[in-house]
C-alpha cells in the first residue's frame, strides 16, 4: 500500500524566513496531494492541495511543488509569521477517492518572532 | 462558513467501557470518514461511507468498533469495550464526491 514520508520533524525559522517541507510516497498511482495545518487540539486544515496533473500551485504565501518522477512533493512557505506555527502534514491519495488519504508523520513548524 | 461538527470534544472513559462519538458533516457532502490519530503521529482511515453505506473499513477493528450512518447524515462510532491502547483524537472529515476532505475539532478520548 501507499507510503509517505515527510521531513523534517522539526523546522524552527525565524520570522520572515522561507520555510520547506518534503514528503516522499511510494504508490505512482496516487493522484491528489493535500497539505493540513493542525494548530494544537485543533483538527487539521487545509492549507493547499495539488494534484498529479499539475507541477505547481501558488496561494499568496504558500505553494506547493509535485514531481512525479522522484515521486515528492514539498510544501514552501515564504515571509513566515508566529501565527505560521503549527504541526504541518502531507499526505497522498491513492485512488480517485481523495478524501482517503495517507498522512506523513507531520512537521512541527516553529516561527520565531 | 460550513464546518463538521463533532461531539465530545472531550472524553474520559474507563477501560471496558464503552463509548460513542457523534459527527454532523457539511451539508450536503455525501462522503463521510473516521480518523484516528494517535500523539505525535499522522491522521489514519478508521472507515468511510458513501451516503449510508461503507465503502472502506479495512482498517476498523471490528471486534470493538462499529460506525453507522443510518440516515447518510450523521454519523456514530463506537468503541466497546475500550481499552487504554484506544486513547487518541478521533476526527471525522466529510467531502463532496472526491473533492477535498474538510476536519471536524475532534474529539479526544483518554482511556484511564
Amino acid at each position: 500500500g501507499e507510503n509517505v514520508e515527510q521531513h523534517p520533524s522539526t523546522l524552527s525559522v525565524q520570522e520572515g524566513d522561507s520555510a520547506v517541507i518534503k514528503c516522499t510516497y511510494s504508490d505512482s498511482a496516487s493522484n491528489y496531494f493535500p497539505w493540513y495545518k493542525q494548530e494544537l487540539g485543533k483538527g487539521p486544515q487545509l492549507i493547499i492541495d495539488i494534484r498529479s496533473n499539475v507541477g505547481e500551485k501558488k496561494d499568496q504565501r504558500i505553494a506547493v511543488t509535485l514531481n512525479k518522477t522522484a515521486k515528492h512533493f514539498s510544501l514552501h512557505i515564504t515571509e513566515t509569521q508566529p501565527e505560521d506555527s503549527a504541526v504541518y502534514f502531507c499526505a497522498a491519495s491513492p485512488s480517485s477517492n481523495t478524501g482517503k488519504l495517507i498522512f506523513g508523520q507531520g512537521t512541527t513548524l516553529q516561527v520565531k518572532p | 462558513e460550513a464546518e463538521v461538527a463533532q461531539s465530545p470534544r472531550y472524553k474520559i472513559t474507563e477501560k471496558s467501557q464503552a463509548v460513542a462519538f457523534w459527527c454532523d458533516p457539511i451539508s450536503g457532502h455525501a462522503t463521510l470518514y473516521w480518523y484516528r490519530q494517535i500523539l505525535g503521529q499522522g491522521p489514519e482511515l478508521l472507515v468511510q461511507f458513501q451516503d449510508e453505506s461503507v465503502v472502506d473499513d479495512s482498517q476498523l477493528p471490528k471486534d470493538r468498533f462499529s460506525a453507522e450512518r443510518l440516515k447518510g447524515v450523521d454519523s456514530t462510532l463506537k468503541i466497546q469495550p475500550a481499552e487504554l491502547g484506544d486513547s487518541a483524537m478521533y476526527l471525522c472529515a466529510s467531502s463532496f464526491h472526491n473533492t477535498e476532505a474538510f476536519f471536524g475539532q475532534g474529539t479526544r478520548l483518554t482511556v484511564v
